[in-house]
């Protein structure tokens, strides 16, 4: 079984501070999925990365795949409490059978 | 708008009773999954289904079991509950394949078993 590993667990920061997620695996996936769940609700998709080195962004949020596709971060810009959730990695397997989740990282952004 | 709907938000039951979690999806997809979500333990795959009367195994398919009988429901049964399967239960459909695109999620299902 792939492990995605994400860190910290828990971010708490106040709004306009930067923070960064981080996710680390020992495996190598095809693709790189990152959600955001918001209390009450199932995960949404924000990103999808493919390709080793490339980086996506949205909006305040820029996504980049390692170069040897086995990690991915995420870093927000001037945070805000609207971006308060909890933060999933999801990686692809080379057989592209499934996805595996990392552990996920609970923001909270205070105003 | 999309949607993936789960039968129950919030559920509680006993031990050794019999549970079902259903779940339907609007958008024709062939591929649907349920995971468990336990704090610090991101999501687990249980089982997930690409077509029809079709299902395969996930990480933790032990003391679970589904159906699919109608392309757009995937319900989730345990046969006898167990205090160890307290846990929110989430839906997801995709129309790629297996593993590939975006899944959409439903809302949850909170279980408890007292």
């Amino acid at each position: 079984t792939q492990l995605l590993e994400q860190s910290p667990q828990f971010l708490s920061i106040q709004e306009g501070e930067n923070l960064t997620v981080y996710c680390n695996s020992s495996s190598v996936f095809s693709s790189l999925q990152w959600y955001r769940q918001e209390p009450g609700e199932g995960p949404v998709l924000l990103v999808t990365v493919v390709t080793g080195g490339e980086v996506k962004k949205l909006k305040r949020l820029t996504f980049q795949f390692g170069d040897a596709r086995k990690d991915s971060s995420l870093h927000i810009t001037a945070a805000q409490p609207g971006d308060t959730g909890l933060y999933l990695c999801a990686g692809e397997g080379a057989a592209g059978n499934k996805l595996t989740f990392g552990g996920g990282t609970r923001v909270l952004v205070k105003p | 708008d999309v949607k993936v709907t789960q039968s129950s938000r919030y559920l509680v039951k006993r031990t050794g009773e019999k549970v079902f979690l259903e779940c339907v999806q609007d958008m024709d997809h062939e591929n649907m999954f349920w995971y468990r979500q336990d704090p610090g333990l991101g999501l687990r795959l249980i089982y997930f289904s690409y077509d029809v009367k079709m299902k395969e195994k996930g990480d933790i398919p032990e003391g679970y079991s589904v159906s699919r009988e109608k392309k757009e429901r995937f319900s989730l049964i345990l046969e006898s509950a167990s205090t160890n399967q307290t846990s929110m239960y989430l839906c997801a459909s995709s129309g790629y394949g297996i593993g590939a695109g975006e899944l959409f999620f439903g809302e949850g299902s909170r279980l408890t078993v007292l």
